[in-house]
């Protein structure tokens, strides 16, 4: 069975700390994801990786980063977290090729005071 | 203009019948389509592709209209389990994004 896993459910970090949300996938996959889902806003892509150490910037990068150190892995880093950073957050991976099929993970849901 | 967009509802669906929704996009350019579904506090799952001749999956059938850029996704004999948010995909070359997805709630 297939399988993304975030490393946190819940955190709660205070404005200006670092943030690590940690993401590992068991298929393989060349592609990973962050996207951050927010009420009636939907899911917005942070991030995305086609590759170890390749990185992109998605939709909405800005206050965040991202490190793919190993295939398996793929990091997504607030530098100094803010309270509009206040989200779920979703990983997501998927095989080489255009396919539509993501696999997420069960998301982290932060929240900044 | 967003580039997908969904209405939010709920909509609210007596067990047995039939629901139907729409999802339109904004880009002709978009390729390919799909139904994502996710329940509460979960996270998203496919549900289904969309197929241009439209498709069948079970109770749930989807068409594409590329003339006027929607697609649609119906549910007959709804049940309880069915309940859940329905998150319309459109992709186009590598890029998925995602609507901000239609709440259905099935109620005996």
């Amino acid at each position: 069975d297939v399988k993304v896993t975030q490393s946190s459910r819940y955190l709660v970090k205070r404005t200006g700390e670092k943030v690590f949300l940690e993401c590992v996938q068991d298929m393989d996959h060349e592609n990973m994801f962050w996207y951050r889902q927010d009420p009636g806003l939907g899911l917005r892509l942070i991030y995305f990786s086609y590759d170890v150490k390749m990185k992109e910037k998605g939709d909405i990068p800005e206050g965040y980063s991202v490190s793919r150190e190993k295939k398996e892995r793929f990091s997504l880093i607030l530098e100094s977290a803010s309270t509009n950073q206040t989200s779920m957050y979703l990983c997501a991976s998927r095989r080489q090729g255009n396919t539509g099929e993501l696999f997420f993970g069960e998301g982290s849901r932060l929240t900044v005071l | 203009r967003k580039e997908v967009e969904q209405d939010p509802g709920p909509f609210n669906v007596p067990e047995g019948a039939t629901v139907a929704f729409n999802c339109t996009y904004s880009n002709s350019a978009s390729q390919s389509f799909f139904w994502y579904r996710q329940d509460c506090r979960k996270e998203p799952k496919l549900l289904m592709s969309v197929y241009s001749s439209g498709n069948e999956d079970g109770r749930f059938t989807a068409q594409l209209n590329r003339a006027s850029q929607y697609i649609s996704l119906l549910i007959r004999d709804s049940k309880l389990s069915d309940s859940a948010t329905y998150l319309c995909v459109v992709m186009r070359g590598n890029k998925l994004t995602f609507g901000g997805g239609t709440r259905v709630l099935v109620k005996p």
